[in-house]
C-alpha cells in the first residue's frame, strides 16, 4: 500500500481536461510545498512534469498545471492529447531525508 | 543530454546479494545527489536510496536500511546500489534518478531484478 492515495485511474477525450488527485497526510503533502508529479510511459524513463507543487521544468507544456489545498495535490492536464496516456505518479517530501511516492494513476485518452 | 543507464538486474535467490550500477552521462554528475527508487510489480513507486553529491551521506529507507548500501565513484560517472540479504518483496524494477531540489528530475529506464527460489 503506497504512502499516497491516487485513484487508479482517470480517463477522457482528446481536447478535455482532466485532474488527478493525491492525498497524503499533514507529515507530507500538508506539511511541505515538494510536491512533484510524474510521466511514465512502460518501459521507458520516469518523467518530471510538475515540481514544487506547481512549477513545471522547461519543455512540459503549459497544458499541465499542479496545486494543492490541504494534504491534497492535484495534477491537471488541459487540451487532452493522445501522448498524454500514461501512468502518473506523485511524490512528496516527507521530512527527514524520506520522499513518498502515491500508486500511480493510469490516465487513458479515450 | 543528461541519460542514465541502470544495469545489473537479473534472476537471483532469496538471501542473496546483487549490485546494481547506474551510469550517468550529460551532467556534471560529481554536482548532484542521487537517488535509487524502485518499483514493485503492479504497485507504485517506492524510495530506496539517497546519497549525497560527494558520497558523504547516505539515507535509506526502513525497508531497504541495513541490506542496502548506495554508493557512488565520481571519477566513473556511476552510481552503486549494492544489495544483499535479498528477500521476494524486493522483487522489482529499479530506477536511479538525479535529486534536484527535493524532486527527481531526470530518471532511467530501470533495470529488473526478481528475487526468486
Amino acid at each position: 500500500q503506497s504512502a499516497l492515495t491516487q485513484a487508479p485511474s482517470a480517463s477522457g477525450s482528446p481536447g478535455q481536461s482532466v485532474t488527478i488527485s493525491c492525498t497524503g497526510t499533514s507529515s507530507d503533502v500538508g506539511g511541505y510545498n515538494y510536491v512533484s508529479w510524474y510521466q511514465h510511459h512502460p518501459g521507458k524513463a520516469p518523467k518530471l512534469v510538475i515540481y514544487e507543487v506547481s512549477k513545471r521544468p522547461s519543455g512540459v507544456p503549459d497544458r499541465f498545471s499542479g496545486s494543492k489545498s490541504g494534504n491534497t495535490a492535484s495534477l491537471t492536464v488541459s487540451g487532452l492529447q493522445t501522448e498524454d496516456e500514461a501512468d502518473y505518479y506523485c511524490s512528496s517530501y516527507a521530512g527527514n531525508n524520506n520522499w513518498v511516492f502515491g500508486g500511480g494513476t493510469k490516465m487513458t485518452v479515450l | 543530454q543528461v541519460q542514465l543507464a541502470e544495469s545489473g538486474g537479473g534472476v537471483v535467490q532469496p538471501g542473496k546479494s546483487l549490485r546494481l550500477s547506474c551510469a550517468a552521462s550529460g551532467f556534471s554528475f560529481s554536482n548532484h545527489a542521487m537517488h535509487w527508487v524502485r518499483q514493485a510489480p503492479g504497485k507504485g513507486l517506492e524510495w530506496v536510496a539517497l546519497i549525497w553529491y560527494d558520497g558523504s551521506l547516505t539515507y535509506y529507507a526502513d525497508s531497504v536500511k541495513g541490506r542496502f548500501t548506495i554508493s557512488r565513484e565520481n571519477s566513473e560517472n556511476t552510481l552503486y546500489l549494492q544489495m544483499s540479504r535479498l528477500r521476494v518483496d524486493d522483487t522489482a524494477v529499479y530506477y536511479c534518478a538525479r535529486a534536484h531540489g527535493q524532486h527527481f528530475d531526470y530518471w532511467g529506464r530501470g533495470t529488473l531484478i526478481i528475487v526468486s527460489s
